[in-house]
């Protein structure tokens, strides 16, 4: 079974600097979806970038950015020019192709942007 | 229209009770899916809808009970709940549940069970 590992429990950061989220994934399949979302104390899960394990570019939205390692398993997230509003929790999460749209979901990264 | 609704926001009810929680989204979408979480967790799924065939995660007790009236509309019927039961619902839909799709998720519903 596919899991997902997100290291961090807790991370905090400047206001205008660059922070990375780590995650990591186990799985023996080839075709994969890997995301990150967003919850803010406002409960909705945000889509804020997602990468299709076939494509070797790493996928950008804005001032989010991945590190997409496929060989190393490693899904990273950095968010540049961090502002008040990121503050949330991150999830990194895995789909697998042949999953249907069935979600793995890491545990969670709660982020505090300071100003 | 990206939205996927859920009602209500807050629900408080006793173990006795029974109430059910909505969700509807009018994106055409033909997968919807019911997640459960506790405070600082992931979500873990519940019920999966996709065609109008409905997924089951076996774990979850009988006490739950989803139904969905049609491609839009999802509902979770809830009775004879326990206060473990407490926590945030969260209800997501995706164009189709066979093939990859982004989720869109709701709000939530925050239940509290005494």
């Amino acid at each position: 079974a596919q899991t997902v590992t997100q290291s961090q429990p807790e991370m905090s950061v400047q206001e205008a600097e660059t922070v990375t989220l780590s995650c990591t994934y186990d799985t023996s399949e080839s075709n994969y979806y890997l995301f990150w979302y967003k919850q803010p104390p406002s409960r909705q899960m945000i889509l804020v970038i997602r990468q299709e394990a076939y494509k070797q570019q790493n996928a950008t939205e804005n001032r989010f950015s991945v590190n997409f390692q496929k060989a190393a398993k490693s899904f990273s997230l950095k968010i540049s020019d961090s502002q008040l509003g990121d503050t949330a929790m991150y999830f990194c999460a895995f789909m697998e192709e042949t999953s249907g749209s069935r979600l793995t979901f890491g545990e969670g990264t709660q982020l505090t942007v300071n100003p | 229209d990206t939205e996927v609704t859920q009602t209500p926001k807050h629900l408080v009810m006793g173990m006795t009770n029974k109430k059910s929680l909505k969700c509807e989204q009018h994106m055409g979408h033909r997968a919807m899916y019911w997640y459960k979480q506790k405070a600082k967790k992931p979500p873990e799924l519940m019920f999966v809808y996709s065609y109008e065939k409905l997924s089951i995660n076996e774990s979850v007790p009988s006490r739950f009970s989803p139904e969905c009236p049609n491609s839009s509309l999802l509902n979770l019927h809830l009775h004879a709940l326990q206060p473990e039961d407490s926590a945030l619902y969260l209800c997501a839909s995706s164009q189709s549940g066979s093939t990859y799709n982004e989720q869109f998720f709701g709000p939530g519903t925050r239940l509290t069970v005494l």
